[in-house]
Formats: structure tokens, sequence, C-alpha cells
């Protein structure tokens, strides 16, 4: 069965430092695999996305991620965090079929950003 | 253009009642899904439509329901509510169905029961 782990239930760092959000994922064949953002209140947004071909993604707001097949990983980075990046993220993998758009997703890790 | 809408933004209901959540896709959407977000835990997929059909239901029991109308809006109605139904439930839309369509999430409907 498919299933998505975020280690990592709470992270703190200080602003201008270096990030690096942990996903693990279990999926029989290639995933789809997607990293939103949830900010007190709202939705979730769509930080980045990855289908196939080149495993370093670039998204929105200076993140990126790395997909590593041995691994089974998919860890979200980004190399100068703002005091606005705190929220809560989260890791998902979607179904590598044209049938169904369900998403699985992992329980979240919170970024706190230390002044 | 406007995102993914949900109405109403916060309900408060009580143990056995009926609740219907409304859902507008983004223009040119045609599949919506409904999450479940319970506090502190990551979304669960409830259903996808597409094209009025459903493509797809999770691990919900059958007191959960829901359709989706000629302009792709989409309605979840919960029966007999619960008190583990208090949840923030989400409504996504994509251009398609499959799994190679990021999903675009509305803010919600916070769902209180009492």
């Amino acid at each position: 069965a498919q299933s998505v782990t975020q280690p990592d239930i709470h992270i703190t760092v200080s602003e201008g430092a270096s990030l690096e959000l942990r996903c693990n994922y279990s999926y029989g064949a290639t995933p789809y695999l997607f990293w939103y953002v949830q900010s007190p209140g709202q939705g979730l947004q769509l930080l980045l996305k990855y289908f196939s071909g080149d495993t370093l993604v670039q998204g929105i707001k200076g993140f990126e991620a790395e997909f590593k097949r041995s691994q089974s990983s998919f860890n979200l980075r980004k190399p100068s965090v703002h005091w606005s990046d705190a929220a809560e993220y989260f890791c998902a993998v979607g179904h590598g079929s044209s049938n169904t758009g369900k998403l699985i997703f992992g329980q979240g890790t919170t970024l706190q950003v230390k002044p | 253009d406007a995102g993914v809408t949900q109405s109403p933004t916060h309900l408060i209901k009580t143990r056995g009642q009926q609740v219907t959540l409304r859902c507008s896709p983004i223009s040119g959407h045609k599949s919506v899904s409904w999450y479940q977000q319970v506090l502190g835990q990551g979304p669960q997929f409830i259903f996808q439509y597409y094209e009025k059909e459903e493509r797809g239901r999770g691990n919900f029991p059958d007191r959960f329901s829901a359709r989706q109308f000629p302009n792709y809006s989409s309605e979840l109605n919960v029966n007999a509510l619960l008190l583990g139904d208090s949840a923030l439930y989400l409504c996504a839309s994509s251009l398609g169905q499959g799994g190679n369509q990021p999903q675009h999430f509305g803010d919600g409907t916070r769902l209180s029961i009492l």
C-alpha cells in the first residue's frame, strides 16, 4: 500500500539558515510526488512536484526537492529560510496512473523560524 | 482567476445532524476531490469526481456522500454526524483526473461537532 512518512513533526531553524525537510514514501512504481505548504487557517499551496526526468526540481518561494529512488525519498530544501516560511509542510504521493488523482499525505512537519 | 472556493468557511453542528459542504473549482477544471484533515494530521482522501462521475473513494463510511454538478461544482454530504467528524474539509480541483494533475486546494470548511 502507498504511504508517506515525514519523520520530523517539528523543526526549528534560525532565519537565514538552511532547511531540509525529510519525506520517505512507499510505492510499487515510480510515484508522482508533491510538496504542499499550509499556513494557519488556510488551504494547501503547491510548492513543487516531481513526475519524471531531472531528479532535482525547483519550486516556488525558493524551494527545491530531490527525488532519490534508491532511498525512496523526496526531501525538500531551501538555502536560506525567511520568517514567512513558518508553516506546516506536507509531502504527498499520487497514484502513477491516469485514472485517479488520489493523494496520500504524510502527517506533516511544522516549521518554526527563530529571528 | 478565482481559485477554489468553499462554503461555508465555518460550521457548527450537533451529533446526529446532517451537513452539506460546497465547492467551486477553478474555471476549466473538471475534477474535484474532497479531503478530511483532522487537527495535527495530514489530509485524508474522501472522494474524487471527474466529469460528474465518482472516480475514487477513500476509506470512509457510507454516511459520507458527494456529487458533482454539470458546472463541475461539488457538494459533500455527511449524515448522522459524530464527534469524530470534526475536522477541516478541503476541496481540491484539477484539470484532469490522473495522478499527474496538480491539485489546487481551497481554504476549507472548518466543521465542529458539539
